[in-house]
């Protein structure tokens, strides 16, 4: 699977929008972009993916470049309890390759 | 649902000492996944489930041993239990086919061996 690289912490006025920008220039054309985030203590938490177009959900956005090296994901109105460490995962969709590989992602920090 | 549960919430062992973590989850999932997470660190893969009577080991299988009886249940056995074990342990689940990406994660399980 295509490795990833990510900024170690970040911070984000409450309200405001938080983007938190992955590159992945090794992505292979049938790989998609999986984000995570885990909050204090808990179990991480699926957010959202895509393949190569942009990708909306209730919890957040995914920005895929067009020549899919890097992506952003987008929490529209940071609130407090999103301060989490986000994780950017590429991997394979379906088949026998379903194997989650987690590095030390992104520390959110939102501040009131 | 209650989705996926872990029991216990946290465990101290002594070296050489074994237990199982018990891992539960309703949603019908065929997927199942053992990981671990160091401090600091981001979660390794320990073994998976593809289903009733299947597993795989993982990224990081030495010194665990699990067995998938039923849908519902995937127990982790740790033998002989060692400090480089001390780790926060998460179950996961994952529907078959696309979604086997949207992985469901336990509360966990706290561990220290001592």
């Amino acid at each position: 699977d295509a490795k990833t690289t990510q900024p170690p912490s970040m911070d984000c006025a409450e309200g405001r929008a938080a983007n938190l920008p992955c590159n992945h220039s090794t992505i292979s054309g049938n790989e998609y972009v999986y984000w995570y985030r885990q909050i204090h203590s808990q179990g991480p938490q699926y957010i959202i993916h895509g393949l190569k177009n942009n990708e909306t959900n209730e919890m957040a956005s995914l920005i895929i470049t067009e020549d899919r090296k890097s992506s952003t994901l987008i929490l529209p109105h940071a609130t407090l309890r999103d301060t989490a460490v986000y994780y950017c995962i590429v991997g394979r969709g379906g088949g026998s390759n379903y194997k989650l590989t987690f590095g030390k992602g992104t520390l959110l920090t939102v501040n009131p | 649902n209650a989705g996926v549960t872990q029991t216990p919430k946290f465990r101290i062992l002594k070296i050489g000492q074994s237990m199982t973590l018990q891992c539960t989850q309703d949603m019908n999932h065929n997927y199942m996944y053992w990981y671990r997470q160091d401090p600091g660190m981001g979660l390794k893969l320990i073994y998976y489930s593809v289903g009733a009577g299947i597993t795989d080991k993982g990224e990081v299988p030495n010194g665990y041993n699990v067995s998938r009886s039923t849908t519902e249940d995937f127990p982790l056995r740790l033998e002989l239990a060692a400090p480089s074990q001390t780790s926060v342990y998460f179950c996961a689940s994952s529907p078959q086919g696309a979604g086997v990406y949207e992985q469901y994660f336990g509360p966990g399980t706290r561990l220290t061996v001592t």
